[in-house]
């Protein structure tokens, strides 16, 4: 079975720096896709990166960067320049390619923007 | 226009109630699902359809069913609720094929009293 790690419950960054979010995940599979989920105190599940496993380059979405690691299976997100808005709990997410589509999260980790 | 609605957002109950959430996706996906978020916001699957067809039926009591009458809706339907059944459910709709990730409705906060 596929499980997903994120080993930080809580992390706190200052407006305007930088952050870092671990995640790890454990998988037989070849072929697959991560995600990073944003959930802001509206409770709404909002995309905010997206991965495919088959390639090597790294996602970016603005301020929102991954380091995907294959062999290390270790997906971390990195938010540039943190804002106020970016205060919420984030998921990392796993799903296998071509199966039923089932997304696996992680615990998500808590993430505080200070002024 | 909402893509993926949930209603209601907030339901309170007593236990032994049966209650009903509904989900509408007008983005023309074929698959649906519903995830619950517990306490400690964990979220973990419970259903998944197919162009209503079920797909995915984890380990979730069958006091849980759901039902899609067209590709477009899945419904969940709980019977005798119970406390552990409080939580958020969320429902989703994802394309298929090249896995773009789930699009999320907002959520029912589900409260058992």
């Amino acid at each position: 079975a596929q499980t997903v790690t994120q080993s930080q419950p809580e992390m706190s960054v200052q407006e305007a720096e930088t952050v870092t979010l671990s995640c790890t995940y454990d998988t037989s599979e070849s072929n697959y896709y991560l995600f990073w989920y944003k959930q802001p105190p509206s409770r709404q599940m909002i995309l905010v990166i997206r991965q495919e496993a088959y390639k090597q380059q790294n996602a970016t979405e603005n301020r929102f960067s991954v380091n995907f690691q294959k062999a290390a299976k270790s997906f971390s997100l990195k938010i540039s320049d943190s804002q106020l808005g970016d205060t919420a709990m984030y998921f990392c997410a796993f799903m296998i390619s071509g199966g039923s589509e089932k997304l696996v999260f992680g615990k998500g980790t808590k993430l505080t923007v200070n002024p | 226009d909402t893509a993926v609605s949930q209603t209601p957002k907030y339901l309170v109950t007593q236990m032994g109630n049966d209650k009903s959430i509904k989900c509408e996706q007008n983005l023309g996906h074929d698959t649906m699902y519903w995830y619950k978020q517990d306490s400690k916001k964990f979220l973990k699957i419970m259903f998944s359809y197919n162009n209503k067809e079920l797909i995915i039926n984890e380990t979730v009591p069958n006091r849980f069913s759901p039902k899609s009458p067209d590709k477009a809706h899945l419904n969940l339907h709980i019977n005798s609720l119970e406390l552990g059944d409080s939580a958020v459910y969320f429902c989703a709709s994802s394309r298929g094929g090249q896995s773009y990730g789930y699009t999320f409705g907002s959520g029912t906060r589900l409260t058992v009293v």
